[in-house]
């Protein structure tokens, strides 16, 4: 079945530096996005960025801009969020979450982009971070 | 940047009854890039609507997604005791990517 398995929980202390990993099965790895999502206690969703796995293409929040670098290898249809200079506000269970699709001919050649909304998320990985 | 604000924040309703949320836009989004999303304690979130108006993989046909623009509602026909929850708007678009709304919480009234 098609899932995203992340990580197992991390604790980090301030400053240092913390990466989730999202593994993929089921589907074609390379033809959808990943996104990232945290979540702090009681709080709303919060999207930090995505990146195509194909290309390697991201892009980031702007809050999050210079601290988070997103990351895959193809080889394991893995990919990987980092996330920097961590403080105790970066306290949240962080998801990935698989979204729009790449669609290409037969030739392999890029024909279209589609969004379908967030279909498969993982589990979800709760990142600590205290001193 | 486009900012979704759902309201009300929290929906206190009985099972059976009809439930209206509503996630309205800073700017206009395109319809087929606005998504709802259906979340329980400690579990990820769970796609329910996509395009505005279509239903995800599995989702009973007692949720609905409607509206245009900058305004759009998810209408759920007849609570079942399951469907009592957080649900979170979210907009697809250029800069940035994604945003989601501040969730409305269903509660058991």
């Amino acid at each position: 079945q098609v899932q995203l398995v992340q990580s197992g929980a991390e604790v980090k202390k301030p400053g240092a530096s913390v990466k989730v990993s999202c593994k993929a099965s089921g589907y074609t790895f390379t033809s959808y996005d990943i996104n990232w999502v945290r979540q702090a206690t009681g709080q709303g969703l919060e999207w930090m960025g995505w990146m195509n796995p194909n290309s390697g293409n991201t892009g980031y929040a702007q809050k999050f801009q210079g601290r988070v670098t997103m990351t895959r290898n193809t080889s394991i249809s893995t990919a990987y969020m980092e996330l920097s200079s961590l403080r105790s506000e970066d306290t949240a269970v962080y998801y990935c979450a698989r979204g729009g699709g790449y669609y290409y001919d037969s030739s392999g050649y890029f024909n279209y982009y589609y969004y379908y909304g967030m279909d498969v998320w993982g589990q979800g990985t709760t990142v600590t971070v205290s001193s | 940047e486009i900012v979704l604000t759902q309201s009300p924040g929290t929906l206190s309703l009985s099972p059976g009854e009809r439930a209206t949320l509503s996630c309205r836009a800073s700017q206009s989004v395109s319809s087929s890039y606005l998504a709802w999303y259906q979340q329980k304690p400690g579990q990820a979130p769970r796609l329910l609507i996509y395009g505005a108006s279509s239903r995800a993989t599995g989702i009973p046909d007692r949720f609905s997604g409607s509206g245009s623009g900058t305004d759009f509602t998810l209408t759920i026909s007849r609570l079942e005791p399951e469907d009592f929850a957080v649900y979170y708007c979210q907009q697809y678009g250029s800069s940035p990517r994604i945003t989601f709304g501040q969730g409305t919480r269903l509660e058991i009234k």
